[in-house]
């Protein structure tokens, strides 16, 4: 079964630049998070799916990021514009459902200069 | 609120010897429990979870971990440690809200 796939893997861009992001989850999946990883710290929620609609983006700073999910499938975050603090690792993961188990994506690392 | 603290950033265990990485946990619902394992540039695996079945949780390469309600604790085991364990891990928590809260990894050194 394939994993979780995400792209591109690195990035660096400079402040005020907008960059996106790409997650295609296992298939069947109906549940999609976006996870933001900065140096030193654990992965922190920034939005959930459930099909096509937002579960919780609670911690999304909506001012600058952006999320969507078409069809219920693939999903993009879109970050515009970036901010040198957004320098991290941005995690997609799928599950069937919660509280199913969650599977990680290798992750795109972002440098913002 | 729902918290997860690591007690140790960093561990290093020589090869052949236990392995113990510590978790507390903090929630006001009946909690699942997971480890993850994270290798350079890679993304989280899952290790183990507790959903409140046994406490004593078997994982994949060996590793284990143990419940303790009483103690709020959930903490990581393995009786040899191998060179290919060296990666960081986190301690997860999915309360009420079944989204996963972090802690904020320990580093495992695993020396010859």
């Amino acid at each position: 079964e394939a994993g979780v796939a995400q792209s591109p893997r690195y990035k660096i861009i400079e402040k005020r630049q907008s960059v996106a992001f790409w997650c295609n989850p296992i298939s069947g999946h109906a549940t999609l998070y976006w996870y933001q990883q900065i140096l030193g710290q654990g992965p922190k929620l920034l939005i959930q799916f459930q099909n096509n609609g937002v579960v919780d983006d609670s911690q999304l700073p909506k001012d600058r990021f952006s999320a969507e999910r078409l069809k219920g499938v693939d999903s993009t975050l879109k970050i515009q514009p970036a901010k040198l603090e957004d320098s991290a690792v941005y995690l997609c993961a799928s599950s069937l459902a919660p509280p199913e188990t969650q599977y990680f994506g290798p992750g795109t690392r972002l440098l913002v200069l | 609120a729902q918290s997860v603290t690591q007690l140790d950033s960093h561990v290093s265990v020589s090869e052949g010897t236990p392995v113990l990485l510590r978790c507390n946990y903090s929630s006001s619902y009946s909690p699942s429990l997971f480890w993850y394992v994270q290798h350079p540039n890679k993304g989280l695996q899952l290790l183990l979870k507790y959903t409140s079945a046994a406490t004593l949780v078997k994982g994949i390469n060996g590793f284990e971990a143990e419940f303790k309600k009483s103690e709020t604790s959930f903490h990581l085991t393995k009786p040899s440690a191998h060179m290919s364990d060296a990666a960081e891990y986190f301690c997860a928590l999915s309360g009420s809200a079944r989204q996963l809260t972090f802690g904020s990894g320990t580093q495992l050194t695993v020396l010859p």
